[in-house]
């Protein structure tokens, strides 16, 4: 009974080639997120999605592009992968308007993209 | 701009022991929440505790409390009879604005290990 789930969990990929990972919420949220976590287990933002609107878009390169075809779905395109792209990708979500809320975030198992 | 600082990169602590888990933050803004995750080796993001801003006590839930100093802008976590499986990296965390902007920056984790 996943509540973030990512798909797939493992990537491993040559550079220059287009891959995809998908997250799925099942827990209502309307706000969903992308955070890269490099080598130094630093995580960074990268999106956040709304209700299908883009809300956050940090300093990410435009060879990433989200894409939320409803609000409990939320994929990550990489087109011309590098191997500074190699990193753990982590999806997470939240509910904006629930009353009783503290505010965390609930994250995805991570999808590790492995670029070759 | 918003900012949180985890100065220890590395921790020990003997089984049994209470630990405490240094963070500290940046922020201009009148109103945030704090938290703290945890990520085992196994790589998944785990809520561990919250504390808002406003809030006149500091947050506690089981083995985890968070002692928060606002004065000082520090959000130290508090680990009470540290159990093996205690040993993770743990990230705190801070939140931005309530409106649909919201996101979670982190620090640069801690990694704890716990000694039998």
């Amino acid at each position: 009974d996943t509540a973030v789930s990512q798909t797939p969990k493992y990537l491993v990929t040559q550079m220059g080639n287009d891959k995809s990972i998908k997250c799925e919420q099942n827990l209502g949220h309307d706000t969903m997120y992308w955070y890269k976590q490099d080598s130094k287990k630093f995580l960074k933002i990268m999106f956040s999605y709304n209700n299908k609107e883009l809300i956050i878009n940090e300093t990410v390169p435009n060879r990433f592009s989200p894409k939320s075809p409803d609000k409990a779905h939320l994929n990550l395109h990489i087109n011309s992968l590098e191997l500074g792209d190699s990193a753990v990708y982590f999806c997470a979500s939240r509910h904006v308007r629930a009353t009783r809320n503290t505010g965390e975030l609930f994250f995805g198992e991570g999808s590790r993209l492995t670029v070759l | 701009a918003q900012k949180i600082t985890q100065t220890q990169p590395g921790m020990f602590v003997q089984e049994k022991e209470a630990v405490t888990l240094d963070c500290t933050y940046d922020t201009s803004d009148p109103s945030y929440g704090l938290f703290w995750y945890k990520q085992p080796s196994s790589g998944e993001m785990i809520f561990l505790i919250y504390q808002g801003s406003y809030d006149q006590q500091n947050a506690t839930e089981g083995r985890y409390s968070l002692n928060f100093q606002k004065a000082r802008k520090s959000a130290n976590l508090v680990i009470s009879a540290s159990q093996l499986g205690d040993s993770a990296m743990y990230f705190c965390a801070m939140s931005t604005t309530w409106d649909s902007s919201y996101k979670l920056i982190f620090g640069s984790g801690t990694r704890l290990l716990v000694r039998p």
